[in-house]
């Protein structure tokens, strides 16, 4: 039972780069989430989903995009990297009228 | 601005003993709450909840209680033992997000306990 799945577990980016964190459940949730967390800091939420087709952003949306074209993946997308965009960053999942989410363990990014 | 606050960075416990974490918030439409625990290089994984509707929930060692008008809510651990030494995050979830739910988290508790 692999539960959320988190692909890279850590990357190095040079400032410009682009790249796609990786994101799969295979619980069958309809909601999915994208979190990061800079030191010292809570979870922000950067987009969301509630099923495949569907996303809408969070708190802290800018400079990334997702899509959800199964209801298993739902990859983040950093099209220009910037320093500010070093963090830690968490995929969750939840099922329909549940309020517990699931986390994966987390891509370490570091943009130099 | 912070509407979920926790304002103890970190917090140490002899072991066996209780382990008390606060966390404060201010948005009153907020109407469920859980605490996850965080270890080193993991995700965050779910310990507890509560429903606005209660003041208090226990799972085993752990209770949650929530007390409403003051706007806060503190998860107690006991006895407290090594492998509670994490960090702990208090998150909430508002009433007017029906359908779309999102938790909104602390800034988080690193707890030590000292064998």
């Amino acid at each position: 039972n692999a539960g959320v799945t988190q692909t890279p577990k850590f990357r190095i980016l040079k400032i410009g780069q682009s790249m796609t964190l990786q994101c799969t459940q295979d619980m069958n949730h309809n909601y999915m989430y994208w979190y990061r967390q800079d030191p010292g800091m809570g979870l922000k939420l950067i987009y969301y989903s509630v099923g495949a087709g569907i996303t809408d952003k969070g708190e802290v949306p800018n400079g990334y995009n997702v899509s959800r074209s199964t209801t298993e993946d739902f990859p983040l997308r950093l099209e220009l990297a910037a320093p500010s965009q070093t963090s830690v960053y968490f995929c969750a999942s939840r099922t329909l009228g549940a309020q517990t989410q699931y986390f994966g363990p987390g891509t370490r990014l570091l943009v130099l | 601005d912070q509407q979920v606050k926790q304002n103890s960075p970190s917090l140490s416990v002899q072991e066996g003993r209780i382990s008390i974490l606060n966390c404060d918030y201010t948005n009153s439409m907020f109407d469920y709450f859980l605490w996850y625990k965080k270890y080193p290089a993991e995700g965050p994984t779910f310990l507890i909840s509560i429903s606005s509707i209660k003041d208090k929930n226990e799972d085993g060692r752990f209770t949650v209680f929530l007390n409403k008008s003051a706007k806060h809510l503190s998860l107690h651990i006991v006895p407290s033992q090594p492998g509670d030494s994490a960090v702990y995050f208090c998150a909430a979830k508002s009433g007017l997000d029906f359908g779309n739910e999102k938790l909104t988290f602390g800034t988080g508790t690193r707890l030590t306990i000292i064998p």
